[in-house]
Formats: C-alpha cells, sequence, structure tokens
C-alpha cells in the first residue's frame, strides 16, 4: 500500500540547520514534494525532486532523495523565526492523478 | 492572476445542515481536487476532477458530492452536515507542467454543531 511517514515535531534554534524527514513505501513514485503551511493558510510548494535524481538544492533548501531506503529529507540552513510551519512531504506517480501527503512536521524556531 | 480562491473561509454548521464550498482556478489548469486536513492526519483527499467534465473518489468521499462546472470551478457539497466532517477542506489544482505540482486555496475552516 501506498503510506507517507513523518516525525510530528521538530524544534531548533535559530540560525542552526533544520532537518526533516520523510519516509515513503510506493516505488514507483516520480515526484516527491515538499510544501510549507503556515498558520491559517494553504500549502505551499517549497521544492519538489524528480525520482531519478539523488540531490537538488535551491537557496537555503537541500533535499535528498535515498531511492533505496526510500527516505526523503529537507534541510533547511541557516533556519529563521519565519520558517516555523508545518512541512508536508508529498509523492505522485506519473500518469496517475493522485497525489499522498505525510501527516505534516511542525517546525518551531527558538530565538 | 488570483490563484486558487476559495469561499467561504469560515463557515459554523448545525448537525443536518446543507452547505456548498466554493472553489475557483484561474491557470487554466485541468485537474483540481478538494481534500480535508484534519489534526495529525495531514490531508486526505475526498474528490479530484482529473478534467472537465470528470469526476472520481478520493480516499473518503463518504457524505460530500461535487460538481466541476467548468475548467474554472470545483464545488464541494455536503447534503446533510454532520460532527465528525468539522475539518478545513482545501482546494488544489495542478498545472500539468514539469513537476505537475498542486496549487492550494488558502482553505474553509468548517465547524459542524
Amino acid at each position: 500500500g501506498e503510506d507517507v511517514e513523518q516525525s510530528l515535531f521538530l524544534s531548533v534554534r535559530e540560525g542552526d540547520s533544520s532537518v526533516i524527514n520523510c519516509t515513503y513505501t510506493d516505488s514507483s513514485s516520480t515526484y516527491l514534494y515538499w510544501y510549507k503551511q503556515e498558520p491559517g493558510a494553504g500549502l505551499q510548494l517549497l521544492t519538489y525532486i524528480f525520482s531519478n535524481m539523488d540531490m537538488k538544492q535551491d537557496q537555503r533548501l537541500t533535499v535528498l532523495l535515498n531511492k533505496k531506503d526510500k527516505h526523503l529529507s529537507l534541510r533547511i540552513a541557516d533556519t529563521q523565526t519565519g520558517d516555523s510551519a508545518i512541512y508536508f512531504c508529498a509523492e505522485t506517480t506519473s500518469g496517475t492523478y493522485k497525489y499522498i501527503f505525510g501527516t505534516g512536521t511542525r517546525l518551531k524556531v527558538l530565538a | 492572476n488570483a490563484g486558487v480562491t476559495q469561499t467561504p473561509k469560515f463557515q459554523v454548521l448545525k448537525t443536518g445542515q446543507s452547505m456548498t464550498l466554493q472553489c475557483a482556478q484561474d491557470m487554466n489548469h485541468n485537474s483540481m481536487y478538494w481534500y480535508r486536513q484534519d489534526p495529525g492526519m495531514g490531508l486526505r483527499l475526498i474528490y479530484y476532477s482529473a478534467s472537465e467534465g470528470t469526476t472520481d473518489k478520493g480516499e473518503v468521499p463518504n457524505g460530500y458530492n461535487v460538481s466541476r462546472l467548468n475548467k474554472r470551478e470545483f464545488s464541494l457539497r455536503l447534503e446533510s452536515a454532520a460532527p465528525s466532517q468539522t475539518s478545513v477542506y482545501f482546494c488544489a489544482s495542478t498545472s500539468g507542467g514539469a513537476g505537475n505540482e498542486q496549487f492550494f486555496g488558502p482553505g474553509t475552516r468548517l465547524t459542524v454543531l
């Protein structure tokens, strides 16, 4: 079956790096995404990675994909208080219309 | 572009009442989705519409109906609201391009008493 798992909470100090982890079970996933949800708002796409890639970097964000272990991570460098939010990983498979979301990780950045 | 818009933003219903949640997108996207978000459960798909004129059930369709009115609009109807339908509802649409990312509306916060 399809499942996407994340830890529920992460707390870091301002200026440190944050690493949010996600595991998925569908080996046929084509695209893997990271979304950010701020309080009272919808989900905003941060970045995505194709399943044939190992890493993608976009400014302070680094995504690592380990296909063998079905493990996806999001690293946020120099974490700021504005990064406090819920982060969702999600997957989809080319040719389908279904997206599977994780439960979300609530990141709290301490000043 | 406004992106994905949803109305209303907040709603309180009594058990048994009906209502329709509206969603519209101005990005010319083919596919549209309705999700509900509950604490600790992430997003669960209620219904989706792959293209104008088609709708399909998602993971949790019971108690809901949808209408894809045209390419822009996708509405979600609760015929007889129940307290278990208290949730935050998100509409999304899909670009279909590279990455096939989903764009989300701001959500409707529904409470059923």
